[in-house]
């Protein structure tokens, strides 16, 4: 099946500083996806993308879905305690819902105040 | 509106045992999906359902089986449990290619 590889698997940051992930595979992907979990909780998406080159922010958090459409990447900027959790993207193959997805193994983040 | 729940929240099973892990959504939405979570693995899709009446397998599907006969449940099962199937099982519903959480049911099994 399709891999995607996201790293880093862990991130230890202080406050204040900016996060960078990302998510690359060996295939194309048409919508890519980027979810938070917090501890104990599910995923909740923080932003969709869904065209290559696509840009969007959501306040401090910026993703952009690759040109050659086989990665995605996830900044945050100015990062506060409450960032921590872990950041999943996941890609889709297929516009229906029941296209084919595949997450990311997902980057564990740590914010020291 | 209370989203997609998840019962139960935690259940310890012996190697054998079965149970039903429940999935509800009250969005009206017609696709949900089970996964099951481990370290490192990321999320892994087990089986998944289009609509009322239907099931399809994920890339995970052995072991497992799945039933939709209401819209607003999506039922996973274990017949026989192993060790191997000690994770955390999340439900999620689907609007347009938004995926909706549950908040996850943590399974051991002995």
């Amino acid at each position: 099946g399709q891999q995607l590889n996201q790293s880093p698997q862990s991130m230890f940051i202080q406050e204040g500083e900016d996060v960078s992930m990302n998510c690359t595979s060996s295939s194309i992907f048409n919508t890519w996806l980027w979810y938070k979990q917090d501890p104990g909780e599910g995923p909740v998406l923080l932003i969709a993308l869904y065209k290559a080159g696509e840009l969007t922010s959501n306040g401090r958090l910026t993703a952009q879905f690759g040109i050659t459409r086989k990665d995605s990447f996830l900044n945050i900027s100015a990062s506060i305690p409450s960032d921590v959790g872990i950041y999943f993207c996941l890609g889709r193959v297929g516009g229906t819902s029941y296209g084919k997805l595949t997450f990311g193994q997902g980057t564990i983040l740590t914010v020291h105040p | 509106n209370a989203g997609v729940t998840q019962t139960p929240k935690f259940r310890v099973l012996k190697t054998g045992q079965s149970m039903t892990l429940l999935c509800a959504q009250d969005m009206n939405h017609e696709y949900m999906y089970w996964y099951r979570q481990d370290p490192g693995m990321g999320l892994r899709l087990i089986h998944y359902s289009v609509g009322e009446g239907t099931t399809a397998k994920g890339e995970v599907p052995d072991g497992y089986n799945v039933s939709r006969l209401k819209k607003q449940n999506f039922l996973l099962g274990l017949e026989s449990a192993a060790p191997s199937q000690t994770s955390v099982y999340f439900c999620a519903s689907e609007s347009g290619e938004t995926q909706y959480f549950g908040p996850g049911t943590r399974l051991l099994v002995l």
